[in-house]
């Protein structure tokens, strides 16, 4: 049982490339998240997922897209890399979203050049 | 909105002292409130969560007590260890099926 699985766990890009972060999860959760960790920021959703074929907008949105491509898998796709979004990502997911618990995977470092 | 405020950082403890990271929230309705820990290197994980006023969560010799009168969910441990060196973070849910919303971390550092 893996939990929650991201890759890659480091990635440098070059401002204005593109990329995609994958996530899965093998526990049967429904919803999914993405979140990002700046220092002195905490945690800042990006977007979620509340079940399969669904996706909603976080607090900061701006620059990203998902995909929840099946019940495992949710996608977060950088389509012009800004250094703005040079932080730790992770994802995140839960059985029903409400009050269960959330696990998350070990997180991606992203630098942008 | 939906708001978590904890107490800044970072706390340094030596081995053994009384840890309290104090944690207060905004809410509209009757959130659950949680508390996550991040080890370096590592995604957080759950520590510790409560569902309702007064409720009592505890795991590993942390709790936080649900207090719905003075909206907090101060975390506590009687002693703590150099493994419980982390970041700590408190966060809830609004019961309208609203994601998670974090407080900005407290890192403790425990030395021997």
């Amino acid at each position: 049982n893996a939990g929650v699985t991201q890759t890659p766990k480091f990635q440098v890009l070059k401002t204005g490339q593109s990329m995609t972060l994958q996530c899965a999860q093998d526990m049967n959760h429904n919803s999914m998240y993405w979140y990002r960790q700046d220092p002195g920021m905490g945690l800042r959703l990006i977007y979620y997922s509340a079940s399969e074929g669904t996706t909603d907008k976080g607090e900061v949105p701006n620059g990203y897209n998902v995909s929840r491509l099946n019940k495992r898998e949710f996608s977060l796709r950088l389509e012009s890399a800004a250094p703005s979004q040079t932080s730790v990502y992770f994802c995140a997911s839960s059985y029903r979203g409400e009050t269960d618990t959330q696990y998350f995977g070990p997180g991606t470092r992203l630098t942008v050049l | 909105g939906n708001s978590v405020t904890q107490m800044e950082g970072p706390v340094t403890l030596s081995e053994e002292a009384f840890l309290t990271i104090n944690c207060t929230y905004t809410a509209t309705g009757y959130p659950s409130l949680f508390w996550y820990v991040q080890y370096p290197g590592e995604g957080l994980q759950l520590l510790l969560k409560a569902t309702k006023a007064d409720d009592k969560g505890s795991n590993k010799g942390f709790e936080a007590t649900y207090r719905k009168e003075t909206t907090s969910f101060h975390l506590e441990k009687g002693s703590v260890q150099v493994s419980d060196s982390a970041v700590y973070f408190c966060a809830l849910s609004d019961s309208r099926n609203t994601p998670l919303v974090f407080g900005k971390g407290t890192r403790l550092s425990v030395i021997a």
